[in-house]
């Protein structure tokens, strides 16, 4: 069974800095990895996915990596702003399963 | 670019009572999917449909049932309402790609639907 954690729960850095969000999934066996973002009470925006086959996809200051055999993934945000304030969850699509499977996410704060 | 389209975006019902959510994919996308997030909670996978026909299951009570109709928009029926059903409700779209090995596109979620039980 496919297991995702996240880590940290909580996080809070200043405005301006670089951060790394660490995502890691007990069965390497997957099609994809997605990234989401969620604002409290709000949907879930897909930010970027990652096909098995690849090491990394970029997309303007979000830059996420893949490494299957370690069963981790990073989300890297460059110059971090307030609006990135939000909870930050990836999700695995494995196979055999036909659905995703989240990790708990990652709460980040951005002090401006 | 059109979106995954949920209706009603909140509704409240009483214990024991019946509620049904619409799910509305992005048009040609033939996969949609059903997730539960409780408070505080991650997602849930609950069901997912392909081309019409059920393609997986998860944690869903015998309570909910889904299908996906022939316009390929899904409903999701929860009779015998319970309070812990008080959760947001997404449902995703996705188109099934194939290339040698199958592997399924980005899921696009909708705004989801907050049901609260009383």
């Amino acid at each position: 069974k496919q297991e995702v954690t996240q880590i940290p729960a909580a996080l809070s850095v200043p405005e301006g800095e670089n951060l790394v969000l660490n995502c890691s999934f007990t069965d390497s066996a997957i099609y994809n990895l997605q990234w989401f973002r969620q604002d409290p009470g709000k949907g879930l925006t897909s930010l970027l996915l990652i096909q098995s086959s690849q090491r990394e996809q970029t997309s303007g200051r979000l830059n996420a990596s893949l490494d299957k055999s370690s069963g981790r993934s990073t989300l890297y945000i460059a110059a971090s702003q307030p609006g990135d304030s939000a909870t930050y969850l990836c999700a695995v699509f494995s196979f055999g399963n036909e659905k995703l499977t989240f990790g708990t996410g990652t709460r980040l704060t951005i002090i401006p | 670019a059109a979106g995954v389209i949920q209706s009603p975006r909140h509704l409240i019902k009483e214990k024991r009572e019946t509620a049904t959510l619409k799910c509305y994919p992005i048009p040609r996308h033939d996969t949609v999917y059903w997730y539960q997030q409780g408070p505080g909670q991650d997602p849930q996978f609950l069901i997912s449909f392909y081309e019409k026909m059920q393609s997986d299951k998860g944690s869903i009570p015998d309570r909910f049932s889904a299908q996906q109709f022939s316009d390929y928009h899904s409903e999701l029926n929860m009779s015998s309402l319970e309070l812990g059903d008080s959760a947001l409700y997404f449902c995703a779209s996705s188109l099934l790609t194939s290339g040698g090995a199958e592997f399924t596109d980005t899921q696009y979620f909708g705004p989801g639907t907050r049901l609260t039980v009383l």
